[in-house]
């Protein structure tokens, strides 16, 4: 069956640090990855996307995410993190068959001055 | 930002009563799809649909029902409405179902006392 895992419910981090935000995802065929962020009050917004190719991907808001195929991974990144990417992050992975969406629980991310 | 609007943006009902919540999408995508959020769960699929009159069950489809009579709009019903189906629902659309990205309305609070 198909799952996305995301370990980290919430994460601290400080202005400036660098960030990974971690998924794994359970899927039998090519998958097609996504990382959404959620504000609070609002809907999901998509940051990037893997469908196939480089296995790194870059989004908007200067994160990126690699593709391991061997570690079932498609972690988030981002080298220097901004206040107002406080928000919720998901991560998903897209199927052919059924054409459904699986989500993570999501990690909400909190950044300190 | 796709065009798509929910109505309404928040609803109190009471416990047995029938609701409807409305999408409505201006992209003109063939795939539409209901989630709810709920702490700790991410966003978890209840019904959607592939084209006009065609729709399929989700992840959490007991207690809704779903119509799409026409390409833009998807209708989400609670025949009667119970206190665990106090959530937040968003809609998403897509144009080539699971292998390409979803965009989503800004979402419904309801709650169901």
């Amino acid at each position: 069956a198909q799952s996305v895992t995301q370990p980290d419910i919430h994460i601290t981090v400080s202005e400036g640090a660098s960030l990974e935000l971690r998924c794994n995802y359970s899927y039998g065929a090519t998958p097609y990855l996504f990382w959404y962020v959620q504000s609070p009050g609002q809907g999901l917004q998509l940051l990037l996307k893997y469908f196939s190719g480089d296995t790194l991907v870059q989004g908007i808001k200067g994160f990126e995410a690699e593709f391991k195929r061997s570690q079932s991974s498609f972690n988030l990144r981002k080298p220097s993190v901004h206040w107002s990417d406080a928000a919720e992050y998901f991560c998903a992975v897209g199927t052919t068959t059924g054409n459904q969406f699986y989500f993570g629980t999501g990690t909400s991310l909190t950044v300190i001055p | 930002d796709a065009g798509i609007t929910q109505s309404p943006r928040h609803k109190v009902t009471e416990t047995g009563t029938p609701v409807t919540l409305r999408c409505h999408q201006t992209e003109n995508h063939r795939y539409m799809y209901w989630y709810r959020q709920d702490p700790g769960h991410g966003l978890r699929l209840i019904h959607y649909s592939y084209g006009v009159k065609d729709t399929d069950k989700g992840e959490v489809s007991d207690g809704y029902s779903v119509s799409r009579s026409k390409t833009e709009d998807f209708l989400l019903t609670l025949e009667s409405a119970t206190s665990s189906q106090t959530s937040v629902y968003f809609c998403a659309i897509s144009s080539s179902g699971g292998t390409d990205t979803q965009y989503f309305g800004p979402g419904t609070r309801l709650t169901v006392l």
